[in-house]
């Protein structure tokens, strides 16, 4: 079974750009959630969907938003890029949502803002 | 308080010992626990779920929930060097929660 994946591996963009970042979560799974983690730091909330809803969002700006697509993979569009948002994004994936489901995670996308 | 709380560490353990790693957690969260094993540029992986109040034993790892103290445990039993990593606790409420991790070195 494929694990979850992402793409790109490495972004790297100026600051004012747009960024996107994908995300295919494991086949059966419908929940998608993504977090940031800046070098050294937690992982951080960003945004759960499930069943193509966004369900739950974490204390970040509205620059940060995304969407699930019918086949439940997701997309994160960070827009006005600032230097602080250089990390490594994560997506992870599970069956249930928050009925106990364990989460999976991707590999993520390091992101690179100059 | 936090939903999820680690002691940071770092916590160094001889090759062989047990390491312990523990996380407690606040009535914002429900009864799905996780540990997570995150090696130092890479992902989190998962290592372990517990879900009712007990042991909960797989190979070298055992995980213990007590729910009336509301806490959750980790132990690694004969620690080998590739154990050394950060661990991750996490939880279920409104959201999926996670501690802030535990750095973990076994010195060989």
């Amino acid at each position: 079974e494929a694990g979850v994946t992402q793409s790109p591996t490495h972004l790297i963009k100026t600051r004012g750009q747009q960024a996107t970042l994908r995300c295919s979560p494991i086949s059966g799974h419908t929940s998608v959630y993504w977090y940031q983690q800046a070098l050294g730091l937690g992982l951080q909330f960003l945004l759960w969907y499930d069943e193509g809803e966004e369900r739950n969002r974490g204390n970040f700006p509205p620059r940060f938003s995304g969407r699930q697509f019918p086949n439940y993979s997701s997309e994160l569009n960070v827009n006005a890029l600032e230097l602080e948002d250089s990390a490594l994004y994560l997506c992870a994936s599970s069956r249930m949502g928050l009925a106990g489901g364990e989460q999976f995670f991707g590999p993520g996308t390091r992101l690179t803002v100059l | 308080q936090k939903e999820v709380e680690q002691n940071s560490g770092p916590l160094s353990v001889p090759e062989g010992a047990i390491a312990s790693l523990n996380c407690t957690y606040s009535d914002r969260v429900s009864q799905s626990f996780f540990w997570y094993r995150q090696y130092s540029g890479k992902s989190p992986e998962l290592i372990m779920s517990i879900y009712s109040n007990g042991d909960k034993e797989d190979g070298r790892f055992t995980a213990q929930l007590n729910k009336a103290s509301q806490y959750v445990s980790l132990l690694i039993r004969d620690s080998q060097p590739s154990d050394s990593a950060t661990y991750l606790c996490a939880a279920t409420g409104n959201q999926f929660y996670f501690g802030t991790g535990t750095s973990l070195t076994v010195i060989p």
